[in-house]
């Protein structure tokens, strides 16, 4: 299994650029999550999803949209970039993580660097 | 809301000494805590999940423990290397699949 891949690993974009961050999961996990880790806040929830065509918003998802078509995917949509949103970001994915299972630990991808300029 | 804080904010210590990892949280209705490691540079990986019924997860070298009357958790590192070196973080969950981090320990274990 290839596990958390997020596509791509560095990006800088210009003020008001959109783009699409990528993430998919070969593990069939049906919980998926985006995250933004900034200096000295720790990891951020932006959205979230419970399975395919469910998602939600989690702590800051101001600037932020997602879509969850597939199990798989589950891409982070910046419309209008702001210099605010210059961070490092990373997806996870977990089986369910109130299941009740011992093992649902959340899987995290390598991130992806992204500079608002 | 859920506040996350972990204490110190960086550590360094001598290779072989025990040492403890502080987290704080300000709301006790948590599903579970996780403690994870983080390297310069890369993702997040799970050492150790502690349901909200639980009071200690144990692997390896490594020892966490919950109490969630006081809104605590500390992790226990025995007989730290080197390679123990990376920044440790803290995350409880909440009934609404709401994760939240704290900002991490930042340890470095002295050869």
């Amino acid at each position: 299994n290839a596990g958390v891949t997020q596509t791509p690993k560095f990006q800088v974009l210009k003020t008001g650029q959109s783009m699409t961050l990528q993430c998919a999961q070969d593990m069939n996990h049906e919980y998926m999550s985006w995250y933004r880790q900034d200096p000295g806040m720790g990891l951020r929830l932006i959205h979230y999803s419970v399975g395919a065509g469910i998602t939600d918003q989690g702590e800051v998802p101001n600037g932020y949209n997602v879509s969850r078509s597939t199990t798989e995917d589950f891409p982070l949509r910046l419309l209008s970039a702001a210099p605010s949103q210059t961070s490092v970001y990373f997806c996870a994915s977990s089986p369910n993580p109130t299941s009740g299972s011992f093992t649902d630990t959340q899987y995290f991808g390598p991130g992806t660097r992204l500079t608002v300029l | 809301k859920q506040e996350v804080t972990q204490i110190p904010a960086a550590l360094s210590v001598p290779e072989g000494e025990n040492l403890v990892l502080n987290c704080s949280f300000t709301d006790s209705a948590i599903y579970n805590l996780q403690w994870f490691r983080q390297d310069p540079g890369k993702g997040l990986t799970s050492l150790l999940l502690i349901q909200s019924s639980q009071r200690e997860q144990t692997s390896g070298r490594l020892n966490a423990s919950l109490d969630k009357s006081s809104g605590r958790s500390t992790l226990y590192i025995a007989a730290s290397q080197p390679g123990d070196s990376a920044t440790y973080l803290c995350a409880a969950l909440r009934n609404n699949n709401d994760m939240r981090f704290g900002a991490g320990t930042r340890l470095t274990v002295k050869p």
